[in-house]
């Protein structure tokens, strides 16, 4: 029961360079979410997708990509890092998007812009 | 636009009080409505969600929420906190009727439990 897996789980970056957030689900869920937790701020959506080939942006897309080739895969990537993305990113999913479906949620990425 | 409000940022318990939690939203339209928590280093769960019917909602753990319509609000309650229950705590609501799942989280309340 894997659920949702994320890596890495801690990663340092310098400014400037760029890295890959992977987020993977086995639960065959259509719809998956990032978000970012910065402290005292709550959770706020970066983008989410419906489905596979489909992806849309949230609430703080920018300075962040994402695509969707698969129905498990879901990678969120950062081009030019900034501090002001150091943060805890995290990935989730759930089977539909309807109203009553709850979403589950990876452990997390804590990272950190130098 | 929709926001959740959650109106305490840091609470400390003795074991064996009773716990609120105050989350109110502001929505004009249908809302579902839930509760996770954050155990330390660990991702959210779902600890309870309301979506109809009675309003008085029983999830794990013994944590119960009652959603209130005429107050746009959604508060979590505990009878009795055990230093287990020291977490984050998140209020979330999303649109019925929306398509895209996403959901609008508060600020979170952080519970500290004293043995």
């Amino acid at each position: 029961n894997a659920g949702v897996t994320q890596t890495p789980k801690f990663r340092i970056l310098k400014i400037g360079q760029s890295m890959t957030l992977q987020c993977t689900q086995d639960m065959n869920h259509n719809y998956m979410y990032w978000y970012r937790q910065d402290p005292g701020m709550g959770l706020k959506l970066i983008y989410y997708s419906v489905g596979a080939g489909i992806t849309d942006k949230g609430e703080v897309p920018n300075g962040y990509n994402v695509s969707r080739s698969t129905t498990e895969d879901f990678p969120l990537r950062l081009e030019l890092a900034a501090p002001s993305q150091t943060s805890v990113y995290f990935c989730a999913s759930s089977r539909s998007g309807t109203d009553n479906q709850p979403q589950h949620f990876g452990d997390g990425t804590r990272l950190s812009i130098l | 636009a929709q926001s959740v409000s959650q109106h305490n940022h840091h609470v400390i318990l003795s074991e064996a009080a009773s716990l609120e939690l105050g989350c109110n939203y502001s929505y004009g339209g249908t809302v579902n409505l839930f509760w996770y928590v954050q155990y330390p280093g660990q991702h959210l769960q779902l600890l309870l969600k309301y979506f109809s019917g009675d309003p008085l909602v029983k999830g794990i753990k013994g944590f119960e929420a009652e959603f209130i319509k005429s107050k746009f609000s959604f508060n979590l309650r505990k009878p009795s906190v055990q230093w287990s229950d020291t977490a984050e705590y998140f209020c979330a609501v999303n649109a019925r009727g929306g398509s895209q799942g996403n959901l609008i989280f508060g600020k979170g309340t952080k519970l500290s439990v004293k043995p």
